[in-house]
């Protein structure tokens, strides 16, 4: 029972290198989302999936791009890194329906320092 | 656009004292949450509270919604130094126009001190 599981836990890049960091769960949910955790502003969302095959911007969704590989797989892609966007980042999925009352589970995090 | 504003962002408690953290939302929300978070890890889910007048209770916490006050408290009685931890609330609007994207507060922290 893994849950969300979010590669890599840790990664520093060097400003203008990309990287993809990959998420992906097991428990058949249909919605997926990454956030940024930032210092005193909570979690923000960058980028969500309502079901396979679709993707929207969230609330910062600048300078990243996403892919809803299958149903199971989310990533979230960093084209040309910039010192900002330096944060955690966070993974979570949710099922659909009143199933464990519209629960969203998350990944355990990638911790990403751009400098 | 759903807002959500915690207070307090930080607070320091003695062991055995009461407190309550207060989560105030902008808009209409379908239901509400409360996270915790330690040091350096992921969030574990406390509880979801979907209807207005609705209390949940687990251990020494205890998490309400009015929905007409736009209001949820997470309630801390008789803290203990475990509860340290950072605490969050977070909405989903109803008319989301798809995705139920939680809305995040930005997150009370609380320090217990022996």
């Amino acid at each position: 029972n893994a849950g969300v599981t979010q590669t890599p836990k840790f990664q520093v890049l060097k400003t203008g290198q990309s990287m993809t960091l990959q998420c992906a769960q097991d428990m058949n949910h249909n919605s997926m989302y990454w956030y940024r955790q930032d210092p005193g502003m909570g979690l923000r969302l960058i980028y969500y999936s309502a079901s396979e095959g679709t993707t929207d911007k969230g609330e910062v969704p600048n300078g990243y791009n996403v892919s809803r590989l299958n149903k199971r797989e989310f990533s979230l892609r960093l084209e040309s890194a910039a010192p900002s966007q330096t944060s955690v980042y966070f993974c979570a999925s949710r099922t659909r329906g009143r199933q464990l009352l519209y629960g969203y589970t998350f990944g355990s995090g990638t911790r990403l320092t751009v400098v | 656009e759903l807002k959500v504003e915690q207070n307090p962002l930080f607070l320091s408690m003695q062991e055995g004292k009461n407190y309550t953290i207060y989560c105030n939302y902008s808009t209409t929300s379908d239901r509400l949450y409360w996270y915790r978070q330690d040091p350096g890890k992921s969030l574990e889910s406390l509880f979801v509270l979907l209807s207005n007048g609705a209390v949940k209770q687990e251990g020494r916490l205890m998490a309400s919604l009015d929905t007409k006050a736009r209001l949820s408290t997470l309630h801390i009685t008789a803290a203990v130094h475990d509860l340290s931890a950072t605490y969050f609330c977070a909405g989903v609007p109803i008319l989301t126009g798809g995705g139920n994207k939680l809305t995040f507060g930005t997150g009370t922290q609380l320090k217990v001190e022996l």
